[in-house]
């Protein structure tokens, strides 16, 4: 499973964006970026994948650099309930995702 | 659409007893999988299944564990026996091949 190396924390202001990177220099051609985000005491939920292109959502955007070796998830306004775990994985279409350790993030009021 | 329907949401159970955790996944979708969360060892991926085909069981932790997706709607994911160190969060997730739904967990404690 090819691997990504995420911070272990950061921190954020409330109402301010938030960037958050991850780095996967081993990615294959055919392995999708994706990002995942825990909130406490909950299950794991889909925030956003993508394979080239930049992809927006009503969560979050995903910027992927042109040689895929890095991505950074964009929360555009973090709010107190973005506080969470947030995973970045990649999979082919389909296959399984092995989560790694994520990155915590915190959001200040 | 009710999600990913999991139970029970909490189990507590005696060393050496059978225990069996309930999946319905979420209905039109082909793939179902099992993780397993603890403060150690994180999220680990146990067994998935593809229209009710098992396709990767390596990471099923050994012989006491047993998965079975008799039907599109139901899996089960059994321990006999039971150990404390099975103690854990048990999440089941289904997909149609693209994003992966969560259910909320069964949180397992062996005493």
């Amino acid at each position: 499973d090819a691997k990504t190396t995420q911070p272990n924390s950061m921190e954020s202001n409330e109402e301010e964006p938030v960037h958050l990177p991850c780095n996967h220099s081993t990615i294959s051609g055919t392995d999708y970026i994706h990002w995942y985000r825990q909130l406490p005491s909950q299950g794991p939920e889909y925030v956003i994948h993508g394979l080239t292109s930049n992809v927006n959502n009503r969560m979050a955007s995903l910027a992927i650099a042109e040689d895929r070796k890095s991505s950074t998830l964009i929360l555009h306004r973090a709010t107190l309930r973005d506080a969470a775990v947030y995973y970045c994985i990649l999979g082919e279409y389909g296959n399984k995702l092995v989560f790694g350790a994520g990155t915590i993030l915190r959001v200040k009021s | 659409d009710a999600g990913v329907i999991q139970s029970p949401r909490h189990e507590v159970t005696e060393m050496g007893q059978e225990v069996t955790l309930r999946c319905k996944p979420i209905s039109g979708h082909d793939y179902l999988f099992w993780y397993r969360q603890t403060m150690m060892r994180g999220l680990e991926l146990l067994i998935y299944f593809n229209n009710n085909v098992p396709i990767d069981d390596s990471g099923m932790p050994e012989d006491r564990f047993s998965a079975k997706m008799p039907n599109a709607s139901f899996s089960t994911l059994k321990i006999q026996p039971s150990e404390p160190r099975d103690s854990a969060v048990y999440f089941c997730a289904s997909s149609a091949g693209g994003g992966l739904a969560f259910g909320q967990g069964t949180r397992l404690t062996v005493v």
